[in-house]
């Protein structure tokens, strides 16, 4: 079973900061927060990860909280082509498994 | 760079026949993945290979799906007989060893294969 939450749907306008919440107040001190998206009909795309430090990349930026039991993705200037599924995923390390277990994502939908 | 290729993209059936997937997968990534996506779902790990052995199908129903890769390169999954429950697509995702092996396992999905059973 998904170790997250997320909330189902949530909307975004153009242009405008999207924040995605997660939950994970179950995550182990070595397993990493990544995240995936989905955009209808296409196969899962990695976005980012992290382990307790925020991270940035030119797609997104995670913020974790200091106690790791939540995250938060942003994408900083939404556009209508980030509408799609979001995937939070707590993966352990290799050396315990190292799956990937999707839950049920948010679904983005960014209007104009 | 190439993406992983699977075919076909999509595929209609009758319950009790068999069918099969494809999969080509990055070149260079010495494990592949299986994953079953059933509607409003997220995917769900059927199987796992690293080269052409099975690491992880501890989710795969195995009285009536099947996976091989025999030269460590392209990999078939089969379902035989289809069930109606098996109505999917069907994604076929790639990673490199070092990836899998360090904290930054970037896997690269395929478009996947929707199968309808009837």
């Amino acid at each position: 079973d998904a170790k997250t939450t997320q909330p189902t749907s949530m909307d975004c306008a153009e242009g405008r900061a999207a924040n995605l919440p997660c939950n994970h107040s179950t995550i182990s001190g070595n397993e990493y927060v990544y995240w995936y998206r989905q955009i209808h009909s296409q196969g899962p795309q990695y976005i980012i990860h992290g382990l307790k430090n925020n991270e940035t990349n030119e797609m997104a930026s995670l913020i974790i909280t200091e106690d790791r039991k939540s995250s938060t993705l942003i994408l900083p200037h939404a556009t209508l082509r980030d509408t799609a599924v979001y995937y939070c995923i707590v993966r352990p390390p290799y050396n315990q498994g190292g799956k990937l277990i999707f839950g049920q994502g948010t679904e983005l939908s960014v209007k104009p | 760079e190439a993406g992983v290729a699977q075919s076909p993209r999509y595929k209609i059936i009758e319950k009790r026949q068999s069918v099969a997937f494809w999969c080509n997968p990055i070149s260079g990534h010495a494990t592949l993945y299986w994953y079953q996506q059933i509607l409003g779902q997220g995917p769900k790990l059927l199987i796992q290979f690293q080269n052409n052995g099975v690491v992880d199908d501890s989710q795969l129903p195995k009285d009536r799906f099947s996976a091989e890769r025999l030269k460590g390169v392209d990999s078939t999954l089969k379902i035989q007989p289809a069930k109606l429950e098996d109505s999917a697509v069907y994604l076929c995702a790639s990673s490199s060893l070092t990836s899998q092996q360090s904290s930054y396992n970037e896997q690269f999905f395929g478009p996947g294969t929707r199968l309808t059973v009837l």
